[in-house]
């Protein structure tokens, strides 16, 4: 069975530092890779999404993230992160029937 | 606009009686998704339909749960005799254009007090 793991619950980093949030999937074959974002209140969105070719991909808002299969990670990074990024943010993988499995979510929080 | 809207936003509703939520697909999709997010937590899949066929339903939607989706568009999704970790944003989503991943509706919000 596939599964999806985010190891950090909670995150804080200044406006303006960099940012990386870690996921770690399981999934016998090839993943489908998905990162969402979610404000307070809001709906998911859709950050972006990785299928296959180039392993480093990118997204809306200046995220970008680089799927790795030999550590099975799919990590979401951003160089500068802006006040408006504070959210909580899932990553998810994908099986047949366009299933998703989400992991439990990374809280960020931004200092000013 | 997130291309799926959900009805109602919020629902709080005392604890034995039945709620029904709607989802209304902007544009045609063949596939249509339910999922549940507790708080702090992330999505999980519930059901889904292609067209009017329900096709896999999740260990968690217990039999006091039942989805339709009468004529292929809008779903509805009910819950008979509620109880309190019923309490749950309860997610719609449509596939995105002829790729994997979905987008989502707002979500209902259910609280069973």
């Amino acid at each position: 069975a596939q599964s999806v793991t985010q190891p950090d619950i909670h995150i804080t980093v200044s406006e303006g530092a960099s940012l990386e949030l870690r996921c770690n999937y399981s999934y016998g074959a090839t993943p489908y890779l998905f990162w969402y974002v979610q404000s307070p209140g809001q709906g998911l969105q859709l950050l972006l999404k990785y299928f296959s070719g180039d392993t480093l991909v990118q997204g809306i808002k200046g995220f970008e993230a680089e799927f790795k299969r030999s550590q099975s990670s799919f990590n979401l990074r951003k160089p500068s992160v802006h006040w408006s990024d504070a959210a909580e943010y899932f990553c998810a993988v994908g099986r047949a029937g366009n299933m998703l499995t989400f992991g439990g979510g990374t809280r960020l929080m931004v200092k000013p | 606009d997130t291309g799926v809207s959900q009805d109602p936003r919020h629902k709080i509703t005392k604890r034995g009686q039945n709620v029904t939520f709607r989802c209304d697909p902007i544009s045609e999709h063949n596939r249509l998704y339910w999922y549940r997010q507790t708080l702090g937590q992330g999505p999980e899949f519930l059901t889904y339909f292609q067209n009017e066929a329900q096709l896999e339903k999740s260990r968690l939607l217990s039999d006091r749960f039942s989805a339709e989706r009468p004529k292929g568009s809008f779903s509805t999704l009910e819950i008979q005799r509620t109880e309190q970790g019923d309490s749950a944003m309860y997610l719609c989503a449509t596939p995105l254009e002829g790729e994997w991943g979905y987008t989502f509706g707002s979500g209902t919000r259910l609280t069973v007090v």
